[in-house]
């Protein structure tokens, strides 16, 4: 498996662009996860997937952010309009519960929002 | 909601020196325990873990200690070697999905 794959790996924008993130989780894994991290405030989960049905969006910080997942190999995390204080690493992760692995995460986008 | 601290924020040991890393976390119920590694500008990548049926866990180097009556757990790695250094954050979970990520601690192993 070529484990969880994340595009782009880094994304320059302008302040009021939208920005759309990709990912594609591991075959299998029914969980999917979008994080953020930034120095300030490390790893913060943004929102999470159960076979396709988002869960828990109470992370995602306002109406800009929104997140879909129209099938078990795919979920894009959208931001409109982009800020500058958007600026960070976007990991998705996705999991298998039942075999209790932890998560496997991409490798991250770098958003720079200038 | 769940609490979780990790402590001591930034390590430096020497090279060969042993380096232990404590979390502690405030929801009884979680019940899975990972430690994750994260390089610089790399994505965190899972270590070891340990379930709550278990005490602890070795893997090389590197084990995981669970005390859940105090609600802590601990990841100690032996022989530090340069390549050690990164961030290590820990993660308890319950539900097998419902995870609070720690601050994470810096280390430095120094050759």
């Amino acid at each position: 498996d070529a484990g969880v794959i994340q595009s782009p790996r880094h994304e320059v924008t302008e302040m009021g662009q939208e920005v759309t993130l990709r990912c594609k989780p591991i075959s299998g894994h029914d969980y999917l996860f979008w994080y953020r991290q930034t120095m300030m405030r490390g790893l913060e989960l943004l929102i999470y997937f159960n076979n396709n049905v988002p869960i828990d969006d109470s992370g995602m910080p306002e109406d800009r952010f929104s997140a879909k997942m129209p099938n078990a190999s795919f979920s894009t995390l959208k931001i409109q309009p982009s800020e500058p204080r958007d600026s960070a690493v976007y990991f998705c992760a996705s999991s298998f519960p039942d075999r209790g692995n932890g998560y496997t995460f991409g490798s991250g986008t770098r958003l720079t929002v200038v | 909601g769940e609490n979780v601290e990790q402590h001591p924020s930034t390590l430096s040991v020497q090279e060969g020196d042993s380096a232990v890393i404590k979390c502690t976390y405030s929801d009884s119920a979680s019940n899975y325990f990972p430690w994750y590694k994260q390089e610089l500008g790399k994505r965190p990548q899972l270590i070891i873990d340990i379930r709550s049926n278990v005490g602890e866990k070795k893997d090389q180097r590197i084990a995981v200690t669970l005390n859940k009556t105090a609600k802590h757990f601990s990841l100690h790695i032996t022989e530090t070697q340069p390549e050690d250094s990164a961030v290590y954050f820990c993660a308890p979970t319950y539900g097998g999905f419902k995870t609070i990520f720690g601050a994470g601690t810096r280390l430095f192993v120094k050759a």
